[in-house]
Order: C-alpha cells, then sequence, then structure tokens
C-alpha cells in the first residue's frame, strides 16, 4: 500500500513564474492538506481539501491556490514566485477531516526559487 | 489562535540515557496534541496523540508523552535513548473545537544521541 506521494522531488525556479506541484493521498484518504517547511521551520498550513473544495485556509496569500480532484489527489499552485517561497513543501493526507485525526506525511517537494 | 512552544533548539543526550523533549501549547479550547519526527530529507511521520483520556501517551518506537493540562505542556519522553533516535521532532496542536484537522507546529528540536 503507497504512502502519500508527492511530485517532483526536486524543482527549481526563478521569481516571477509559476509552479504546480502534486500529490496523491494515501490509499483510503480523502482529506489532503497542504504544509510550507522553510528551512529552519516548523510546518507551517497552507490550505485542507476535502470534497474538491478548500475547507481551511492558513496565512498565505492569494498566489497560493490549489485543487482536488475526484480520485482524492491534489495539487498546489503558486503564482508569481518569490524568492521566499523557497522551502519543503508537503502534502499530508488523513482518512477523513475529523479533528482527532493523524496525518500522514508525503516526502516533499523541495521548491528553490532563484 | 493555537500556538506551541519547543523551546529547546538541540538536545542531546548519550545512548540508554532517558531523553525529554518539551513542548508547551496555547489553544482557546481543549487540545489534541502530537509529536511527530522528521529525518534528513524525508516527510514527517507520527509518533504518538493525546486526544482524551489517560494523561500518559504510549507511542511508537517506545516513545511516550505526558499531558499536563495545568502546565499546558506534552513532553516527549523516553526511558533509553538509542541513536538512531537521532532526528528532528515536532510537536504539534489542534483546536478541538475549530474543526478540520489544520495543526500548528512548533519549530521543532534536534535530538543528538551519541554513544
Amino acid at each position: 500500500d503507497a504512502g502519500v506521494t508527492q511530485s517532483p522531488t526536486h524543482l527549481i525556479k526563478t521569481r516571477g513564474q509559476q509552479v504546480t506541484l502534486r500529490c496523491s493521498p494515501k490509499s483510503g484518504h480523502d482529506t489532503v492538506s497542504w504544509y510550507q517547511q522553510a528551512l529552519g521551520q516548523g510546518p507551517q498550513f497552507i490550505f485542507q481539501y476535502y470534497e474538491e473544495e478548500e475547507r481551511q485556509r492558513g496565512n498565505f496569500p492569494d498566489r497560493f491556490s490549489g485543487h482536488q480532484f475526484p480520485n482524492y489527489s491534489s495539487e498546489l499552485n503558486v503564482n508569481a514566485l518569490l524568492l521566499g517561497d523557497s522551502a519543503l513543501y508537503l502534502c499530508a493526507s488523513s482518512p477523513t477531516k475529523g479533528a482527532n485525526e493523524k496525518l500522514f506525511f508525503g516526502s516533499g517537494t523541495q521548491l528553490s526559487v532563484l | 489562535a493555537q500556538s506551541v512552544a519547543q523551546p529547546e533548539d538541540q538536545v542531546n543526550v548519550a545512548e540508554g540515557n532517558p531523553l525529554t523533549v518539551k513542548c508547551t501549547y496555547s489553544v482557546s479550547g481543549n487540545p489534541y496534541l502530537f509529536w511527530y519526527v522528521q529525518y534528513p530529507n524525508r516527510g514527517l511521520q507520527f509518533l504518538l496523540k493525546y486526544i482524551t483520556g489517560d494523561n500518559l501517551v504510549k507511542g511508537s518506537y517506545g516513545f511516550e508523552a505526558e499531558f499536563n493540562k495545568s502546565q499546558t505542556s506534552f513532553h516527549l519522553k523516553k526511558p533509553s535513548a538509542l541513536v538512531s533516535d537521532s532526528a528532528l521532532y515536532f510537536c504539534a496542536v489542534r483546536d478541538k473545537a475549530g474543526g478540520g484537522n489544520k495543526l500548528t507546529f512548533g519549530t521543532g528540536t534536534q535530538l543528538k544521541v551519541e554513544l
């Protein structure tokens, strides 16, 4: 049983460009969340998707957007990249959106913005 | 707003000795509390969680954590550390009343276990 898979593993972009990161949740999971982990910091919540809709959002600008597909996979899009967007982007899934659920994390996409 | 503090950037301990990684939290209501571990170039792995009930929670790899409501703490412990326990540990909190399963993480504590 595959866990949470993310692609690509590494990505290099330049300022102003746009990027799309992809995530496939663990089998049986229908809720996907995205986190940004800057170097030396803890992960910061970006948003959560459930039933193909954004359900919760953290303190991130509108340049960060997402999508969830009928098969529960998800994309994170970032427009107009800034140097400060360089980070490890983690996708997490859970079997429901319940507050007592633990999250299963992928290995992340390392984004470097030059 | 919910928050987590991990006061130690790094904890060093000798193999075989007990270890403690500290965490304090702040939420407006009752908390759900979690510990995750991160190995280099990897995502986070779940260790344990406190939802309700017994204040001492047992988790993976021999780790346990004690919930203390009066001190708003949730320290991670292990009776006998292994070199393989060396990793980055994150405490996280979720407000039961907040809905959804958004986690707020601390800044992490690097655990180094030496021979």
